[in-house]
């Protein structure tokens, strides 16, 4: 059982609009602590895609944005592609664990 | 641009230990703070440890204090974990990255990951 829960799937046909939900608590996003999203393609490790709740390393499209509200956060992905088909995680800090902290994931097919 | 590359897939009995390295490349070692993750089939990344820059010192995850130990050869820009005591649980793929410069925007750089097999 993850700290952050997300749902085990997500799907849209392309040029669509989906989004991603992190579920966290009082101790890991409701503290503020920043969430952190990653893409995983298959046999890869995971790759940073937003920091800081809405922040895009450098060479990741406006395409995917990130935002928070209490105790939860969502990664919006826009104008869906077909290279967009993934694993990605929701990550954050826990003040209660005292370390850092990962969903579980959500797979996203693009139909 | 930084690098991080890992030792190879490991086979290992129950009760035994695992080292895993990870090779810096693209910055020194000592200006990076390592952690050290695993990820089961199908599951999400779980973070074991890694160096906190704002203590100066390894912490090491709830999950396996007493059990794991993180160390690093500055001379060989390459840090290490192993993991002690292994169970079929532990079978999973073991990757090394580094936290933002500032510690809390998310992990950048990732190694390629190490497979550890833990089998009788």
């Amino acid at each position: 059982q993850s700290v952050l829960s997300q749902p085990p799937s997500v799907s849209g046909a392309p040029g669509q609009r989906v989004t991603i939900s992190c579920t966290g608590s009082r101790s890991n996003i409701g503290a503020r602590y920043d969430v952190h999203w990653y893409q995983q393609l298959p046999g890869t490790a995971p790759k940073l895609l937003i920091s800081g709740d809405d922040d895009r390393p450098s060479g990741v499209p406006d395409r995917f944005s990130g935002s928070r509200s209490g105790t939860s956060a969502s990664l919006a992905i826009t104008g869906l592609q077909a290279e967009d088909e993934a694993d990605y995680y929701c990550h954050s800090y826990d003040n209660d664990l005292g370390g850092w902290v990962f969903g579980g994931g959500t797979k996203l097919t693009v139909l | 641009q930084v690098q991080l590359v890992q030792s190879g897939a490991q086979v290992k009995k129950p009760g035994a230990s695992v080292k895993v390295s990870c090779k810096v490349s693209g910055d020194r070692l000592t200006e990076l703070s390592i952690q050290w993750l695993r990820q089961a089939p199908g599951k999400g990344p779980e973070w074991m440890g890694g160096f906190d820059p704002e203590h100066a010192e390894t912490i090491y995850a709830q999950n396996f204090q007493g059990r794991v130990t993180m160390t690093e050869d500055a001379s060989a820009d390459t840090a290490y974990m192993e993991l002690r005591n292994l169970t079929s649980d532990d079978a999973a793929m073991y990757f090394c990255a580094t936290a933002s410069t500032d510690y809390w925007s998310g992990f950048p750089h990732w190694g390629q990951g190490a497979l550890v097999v833990v089998s009788s």
